[in-house]
């Protein structure tokens, strides 16, 4: 079946650290890659998106590569801000019977200032 | 301009209580959801409607019941509320995938604590 797979958090990083947080997926063809970020308190919204193989999404210094031959898709920042602090969702899309986003369990981001 | 708006924001209710949250979307959307997220952050999809007509369905309690009287609303009724209930629902729209986009826009949520 389709799932998504992300480190487990929380992640706590000093600002200025270089982040990382690894995602993997399993699909049948070829899903749309996305990653939602989830700021206290409020709804998710779309971070970044890559929709093909080695497309690399890219958004407010986040980037990451969709993978194929991994099946991977990690989200990287070079420095990260203490307004960074959030929870990040790796998802992906198929088409399933109806267009379906699946969530990893989420990754919580503390920066400390 | 609210692009996904979802009320109420809290709801505290007692077990066996009938429930309902709102959901509007003002982007002109085709699909709407409802994702329930639980203490631990998790996600996990509840309903799909696309132009008011239900195409996803996971395996939720019958005791939940969205209604979607127009492409622009869909609404989520439950009965008979258990304390397992309690978590975070989120409402979400996006445009036909069809089309091309394929981003979900997401309500603010809305925290259910059955007590």
């Amino acid at each position: 079946g389709n799932s998504v797979t992300q480190m487990e958090g929380p992640v706590t990083l000093s600002e200025e650290a270089f982040l990382t947080i690894n995602c993997t997926y399993t699909a049948t063809g070829y899903p749309s890659l996305f990653w939602y970020v989830q700021y206290p308190g409020e709804g998710l919204q779309l971070l970044l998106k890559a929709t093909k193989a080695d497309d690399k999404g890219s958004n407010k210094g986040f980037e990451a590569t969709y993978r194929k031959e991994t099946t991977s898709f990690h989200l990287e920042k070079g420095s990260v801000q203490v307004s960074d602090s959030a929870v990040y969702f790796c998802a992906l899309e198929r088409n399933t019977g109806g267009f379906k986003t699946i969530f990893g369990a989420g990754t919580r981001l503390f920066v400390k200032a | 301009d609210t692009a996904v708006s979802q009320t109420p924001k809290y709801l505290v209710t007692q077990m066996g209580n009938d429930k309902s949250i709102k959901c509007e979307q003002n982007l002109g959307h085709d699909t709407m959801y409802w994702y329930k997220q639980d203490s631990k952050k998790f996600l996990k999809i509840m309903f799909s409607y696309n132009n008011k007509e239900l195409i996803i369905n996971e395996t939720v309690p019958n005791r939940f019941s969205p209604k979607s009287p127009d492409k622009a609303h869909l609404n989520l009724h439950i009965n008979s509320l258990e304390l397992g209930d309690s978590a975070v629902y989120f409402c979400a729209s996006s445009q036909d995938r069809l089309m091309g986009d394929t981003e979900a826009f997401f309500g603010q949520g809305t925290r259910l604590t059955v007590v």
